[in-house]
């Protein structure tokens, strides 16, 4: 079965860090870039970041640049973000997705959620 | 690019014939997705292409295109389809989404 687990969610204070996974399974993780997309409580989707299949490019939302870090290991079949120096606006669920293209997101994840409080 | 779903709420019946409408800032081609999403899960992709279903997607759904007017058409509404529907464009980084349409029962 084609899967996308995250993990690493919680309760964050603002400036803090936070590091999220995303593990594949049931598919050929190196062949395809990915994405991480977002959703506030109550709100739309909003797109975060993406990375290459071989882990060489990747692009972000002006609001997370310079703060979030995607990564890769197609070794481990998992996808990553690394986030600092939080806010309280990204407090959120995050979604990895998998990416074919022109053609859209045509796996997710469950999503794992995200809080940054005092 | 931004993405201007209408409307943001609709009320509809089963059986009913309901189409949103996303309104792309700019040029995007045909790089246009439709997604569908039920309260605490994940989007599941509809359309892709503007007009394609996806692969196992009831064809009730239906996606068109007229320059930078896009619209997702339901045929006949059925009860599992009250959701949240949001458009995306695949055109231009950075992606973006449209703001959302929910469909819910009259």
């Amino acid at each position: 079965e084609v899967q996308l687990v995250e993990s690493g969610g919680g309760l964050v204070q603002p400036g803090g860090s936070l590091g999220l996974s995303c593990a594949a399974s049931g598919f050929t993780f190196s062949y395809y870039w990915m994405h991480w997309v977002r959703q506030a409580p109550g709100e739309g989707l909003v797109w975060v970041s993406r990375i290459s299949s071989d882990g060489s490019s990747t692009s972000y939302a002006d609001s997370v640049k310079g703060r979030f870090t995607i990564s890769r290991d197609n070794a481990k079949n998992t996808l990553y973000l690394r986030m600092k120096s939080l806010r309280a606006e990204d407090t959120a669920v995050y979604y990895c997705a998998r990416d074919r293209g022109i053609d859209g997101f045509d796996v997710w994840g469950q999503g794992t959620m995200v809080t940054v409080s005092s | 690019i931004q993405l201007t779903q209408s409307p943001s709420f609709l009320s509809a019946s089963v059986g009913d014939r309901v189409t949103i409408t996303c309104r792309a800032s700019q040029g995007i081609s045909s790089y246009l997705a439709w997604y569908q999403q039920n309260p605490g899960k994940a989007p599941k992709l509809l359309i892709y292409g503007a007009s394609t279903l996806q692969s196992g997607v009831p064809s009730r759904f239906s996606g068109s295109e007229s320059g930078t007017e896009f619209t997702l058409t339901i045929s006949s509404l059925q009860p599992e389809d009250f959701a949240t529907y949001y458009c995306q464009q695949l055109n231009t980084y950075p992606l973006t989404f449209g703001g959302g349409t929910k469909v819910e029962i009259k």
